[in-house]
C-alpha cells in the first residue's frame, strides 16, 4: 500500500543549527513533492515544491532535495530561529490532483 | 485579499444532526479541496473539485457530500453527523487542475457529541 513517513514526530534543535527533516515514501511515483508549514490552530502554508526531474530547490534559508531512487526528500532549514518552530508536512501527488500528506514533524528551535 | 475563507470556525453538533461547512476563495482558482485533520495526523482528502461543475472522491468520502456552487465556492455537507467525524476541517484551493501550491483556509473545528 502507499505510505508516506516523516521522521520522528518531534525534532528539537538549538538556535543557529541546521534542521533536517525527512520524508520517505513507498509505492508512489510522484510527479512532484511539496513541503508545508503548519502553526497551531492554523491551516498549512505552502513553502516549496520540487519536481521529479529536479534534485534540489532553495528558497532563502530553506533547501529541499528529492531522490526518486531512494524515494526520499530532505528538507533543511539553515541558521534556524525560534520563529521556525512549527509542524512541517510533506505532500505527494502522482499528478492525479489528489495530494496525500504525511503526518508531519514538529520542530522546536530553542534559543 | 482574503484568500480562502471558511465558515464557521467552530461548531458543536449532536449525533445525527446535519450541517454544511462553507468555503470561498477569491483568487480565481480552478481547483478546490476539503481535507480533515485528526490530532497528530496529517491531512486526509475528503473530496475535491478540479473545476466548476465537477467533484471527485478523495481518501475518506463516506458520510460527506460536496457542492461546487460556482468557481468561488465549495461546500461540504454532513447529512447525519457521527462522533467519528469530530475533526478539524480545512478547505484549500489551487490555481490549476493539479494540487500544486495549495492555499488553505484557517479551518473549522467540529465536535460531534
Amino acid at each position: 500500500s502507499q505510505k508516506i513517513e516523516q521522521n520522528s514526530e518531534a525534532l528539537n534543535i538549538q538556535e543557529g543549527k541546521t534542521a533536517t527533516l525527512t520524508c520517505n515514501y513507498t509505492n508512489y511515483s510522484p510527479a512532484y513533492l511539496q513541503w508545508y508549514r503548519q502553526d497551531p490552530g492554523r491551516g498549512p502554508v505552502f513553502l516549496l515544491l520540487i519536481r521529479e526531474n529536479e534534485k534540489e530547490k532553495r528558497k532563502e534559508r530553506l533547501k529541499v532535495t528529492f531522490d526518486t531512487t531512494l524515494k526520499q526528500s530532505l528538507f533543511h532549514i539553515t541558521a534556524s530561529q525560534p520563529a521556525d518552530s512549527a509542524t512541517y508536512l510533506c505532500a505527494l501527488d502522482p499528478d492525479s490532483g489528489k495530494s496525500t500528506f504525511g503526518d508531519g514533524t514538529t520542530l522546536t528551535v530553542k534559543p | 485579499n482574503a484568500g480562502v475563507t471558511q465558515t464557521p470556525k467552530f461548531q458543536v453538533l449532536k449525533t445525527g444532526q446535519s450541517m454544511t461547512l462553507q468555503c470561498a476563495q477569491d483568487m480565481n482558482h480552478n481547483s478546490m479541496y476539503w481535507y480533515r485533520q485528526d490530532p497528530g495526523m496529517g491531512l486526509r482528502l475528503i473530496y475535491y473539485s478540479a473545476s466548476e461543475g465537477t467533484t471527485d472522491k478523495g481518501e475518506v468520502p463516506n458520510g460527506y457530500n460536496v457542492s461546487r456552487l460556482n468557481k468561488r465556492e465549495f461546500s461540504l455537507r454532513l447529512e447525519s453527523a457521527a462522533p467519528s467525524q469530530t475533526s478539524v476541517y480545512f478547505c484549500a484551493s489551487s490555481e490549476g487542475t493539479s494540487s500544486e501550491k495549495l492555499f488553505f483556509g484557517s479551518g473549522t473545528q467540529l465536535s460531534v457529541l
